[in-house]
């Protein structure tokens, strides 16, 4: 079946560090590529998403690209604030249905 | 446009109680899934509905069960709750049955604890 494999956290950076976060998957086919953002207390938000082999996603300086040779989704951001601090899914979808298989989350803290 | 609603945000319940959480979606999205979320389990796919049928179902007992009314709203129910179905249930709605590259939108879910 499909998984999704996070890197260990929580991960902790003191403000303006640049950040990665490594996501590899298993599928089947030809998935499509997401992560999310949960900040405390709230529901999913979308942070980028990649649906075909080289794309690259991003939004607020974050970046993420789809290497299918590697099967990886590696979120990147060059200078990570306070603001940033929150939980990142990755995730992916099936071919057959919008169903999402996420990772475990990775806790970011980012210290001023 | 607002965005997906979830009632209640909490709830408290005893074990052996049953209980409905409603979910209203992006308005003119005709796609909702259910999700759970716990510390030990993580984010675990539930069920989805599109167009009043169920297309999709995760692996949970069948105590947990769901339905999609005429205007894309749904509900889902839990009954003879145990203990371990304390959980953030998120509900997320997407615009079009067009597959797996699209966005779903997720609400900001309602806390369940179980006594």
């Amino acid at each position: 079946g499909n998984s999704v494999t996070q890197m260990e956290g929580p991960v902790t950076l003191s403000e303006e560090a640049f950040l990665t976060i490594n996501c590899t998957y298993t599928a089947t086919g030809y998935p499509s590529l997401f992560w999310y953002v949960q900040y405390p207390g709230e529901g999913l938000q979308l942070l980028l998403k990649a649906t075909k082999a080289d794309d690259k996603g991003s939004n607020k300086g974050f970046e993420a690209t789809y290497r299918k040779e590697t099967t990886s989704f590696h979120l990147e951001k060059g200078s990570v604030q306070v603001s940033d601090s929150a939980v990142y899914f990755c995730a992916l979808a099936q071919t057959s249905g919008s169903r999402l298989t996420f990772g475990e989350g990775t806790q970011l803290t980012v210290n001023p | 446009k607002a965005g997906v609603t979830q009632t209640p945000r909490y709830l408290i319940k005893t074990r052996g109680q049953q209980v409905t959480l409603s979910c209203s979606p992006i308005s003119g999205h005709r796609s909702v899934s259910w999700y759970q979320q716990t510390p030990g389990q993580g984010l675990q796919f539930l069920f989805e509905y599109f167009s009043e049928t169920q297309r999709n179902k995760g692996n949970f007992p069948g105590r947990f069960s769901g339905r999609q009314f005429s205007n894309s709203r749904s509900e889902m129910n839990v009954s003879t709750l145990e203990l371990g179905d304390s959980a953030l249930y998120l509900c997320a709605s997407s615009p079009l049955n067009s597959g797996p590259q699209e966005t779903q939108y997720f609400g900001p879910g309602t806390r369940l604890l179980v006594l």
